[in-house]
């Protein structure tokens, strides 16, 4: 079945450090592949997303980059803010469309130090 | 509404009480589908309406839980006899283009 690897967190940076976290996924066909984030009380939200490979997604100067060959779709940011302490979750559905349920990752808790 | 609401918002439970939890999902979305997060966890797939229909309902985790959406809008899950083990927060989203989480209903069973 599908699946969705994240690496293990917390995470903690420094204001104005590179953000990279790592996700692998598991998939037969050609999923569509997303980052979701969970600020502090609030609900889930869509971040970016990419629904081909080699396709960038890209959303409040976070990027990730569809790579078939490795099945990975690594979130990065070339520098973070305080606002962006949240929790990430990297998730895939089979196929593009309002129907599709989606297989998430464990999550990882990001802390953005002053 | 502009978004995903669910209620209510945290509910405490003693083993064994039936429990209902409701969304309304963003008005004229014709998808739902309700997810289960554990603590620590990411969110877990349980069903999935379009409209009315209950197309999938693969995720649930067993004949205690129900879920409906009799007019095709408003969904109610049902869990019967909670157990311990079903304490977690309970997400419903609505989809057109992509999908729109609700902020959740925390269900602890003690």
């Amino acid at each position: 079945g599908n699946s969705v690897t994240q690496m293990e967190g917390p995470v903690t940076l420094s204001e104005e450090a590179f953000l990279t976290i790592n996700c692998t996924y598991t998939a037969t066909g050609y999923p569509s592949l997303f980052w979701y984030v969970q600020y502090p009380g609030e609900g889930l939200q869509l971040l970016l997303k990419a629904t081909k490979a080699d396709d960038k997604g890209s959303n409040k100067g976070f990027e990730a980059t569809y790579r078939k060959e490795t099945t990975s779709f690594h979130l990065e940011k070339g520098s973070v803010q305080v606002s962006d302490s949240a929790v990430y979750f990297c998730a895939l559905s089979p196929y593009t469309g309002a129907n599709s349920k989606l297989t998430f990752g464990k999550g990882i808790t990001l802390s953005v130090r002053p | 509404g502009a978004g995903v609401s669910q209620s209510p918002r945290y509910k405490v439970a003693k083993r064994g009480q039936d429990v209902a939890l409701r969304c309304d999902p963003i008005s004229g979305h014709v998808s739902l589908f309700w997810y289960q997060q554990a603590l620590g966890q990411g969110p877990e797939f349980l069903t999935y309406f379009q409209n009315e229909a209950q197309l999938d309902k693969s995720g649930l985790p067993s004949d205690r839980f129900f879920a409906e959406r009799p007019e095709g809008s408003v969904s109610t899950l049902k869990i019967q006899r909670t157990q311990q083990e079903d304490s977690a927060v309970y997400l419903c989203a609505s989809s057109g283009k992509g999908q729109f989480f609700g902020p959740g209903t925390r269900l602890t069973v003690l």
